[in-house]
């Protein structure tokens, strides 16, 4: 099955700073990966994804990448605000079999005013 | 977004007991539901795929006899954990998507706190 790694655990920056969250995948016929942003006591929320026919997707202060090739994708957030302080997970899935989610291990973004 | 609900949001309850999880779709049909554990400061685990007017799909390691899953209508879906006992204390999400090929997006709900005592 899919295997989705995560990095890094924890990442702190000061806010006005970047922050790059990064992915990998196994399996090369997952074509959607999704990043939710969750925090403390609630729900995961959906803050941008991609599918695989696309390399990168950008909107507002957040862009995701895909390197289908290497089977990776990352999570770019620039001009970091204290309001961006969560988890942030990213996942993977096969939209034409059940899309059934595999998550990474997640993400503590702390963002320093 | 599309809106999914779950009811309650926290639940103590007595080891042996029985407790129910309701997750709605709000404001679209859910072909597919997914429930999920989260245990603290970990991932969410995918425990079983709920479809709509059939059986659930658990994943390995979930006992289906203790995790019953109900997915009557296209707007509901139910999990009751059985004979709850405090290993089974965790925090459960459950996802929803409009289902069909090709259909992506999975809405999820704010979660329900399970603490068994």
């Amino acid at each position: 099955g899919e295997n989705v790694e995560q990095h890094p655990s924890t990442l702190s920056v000061q806010e006005g700073d970047s922050a790059v969250i990064k992915c990998t995948y196994s399996d090369s016929a997952s074509n959607y990966f999704p990043w939710y942003k969750q925090e403390l006591g609630k729900g995961p929320q959906l803050i941008i994804d991609i599918r695989s026919n696309v390399g990168e997707k950008k909107d507002q202060r957040i862009a995701v990448t895909l390197n289908k090739t290497a089977k990776h994708f990352s999570l770019h957030i620039t001009e970091t605000q204290p309001e961006d302080s969560a988890v942030y997970f990213c996942a993977a899935s096969k939209l034409d079999a059940g899309n059934m989610l595999t998550f990474g291990g997640g993400t503590r973004l702390m963002v320093k005013p | 977004g599309a809106v999914v609900s779950q009811h309650p949001s926290r639940v103590i309850c007595k080891s042996g007991t029985s407790v129910k999880i309701e997750c709605r779709s709000l404001d679209f049909q859910a072909t597919t539901m997914f429930w999920y554990r989260q245990f603290p400061k970990q991932s969410l685990m995918l425990m079983a795929t709920s479809n709509e007017g059939s059986k659930a799909t658990y994943e390995q390691g979930v006992e289906k006899d203790k995790f019953l899953i109900n997915h009557a209508s296209l707007t509901l879906s139910t999990l009751t954990v059985t004979s709850a006992h405090p290993e089974d204390s965790s925090f459960y999400i459950c996802s929803a998507g409009s289902g069909g090929v090709g259909t992506d997006t999975q809405y999820f709900g704010p979660g329900t706190r399970l603490t068994v005592l």
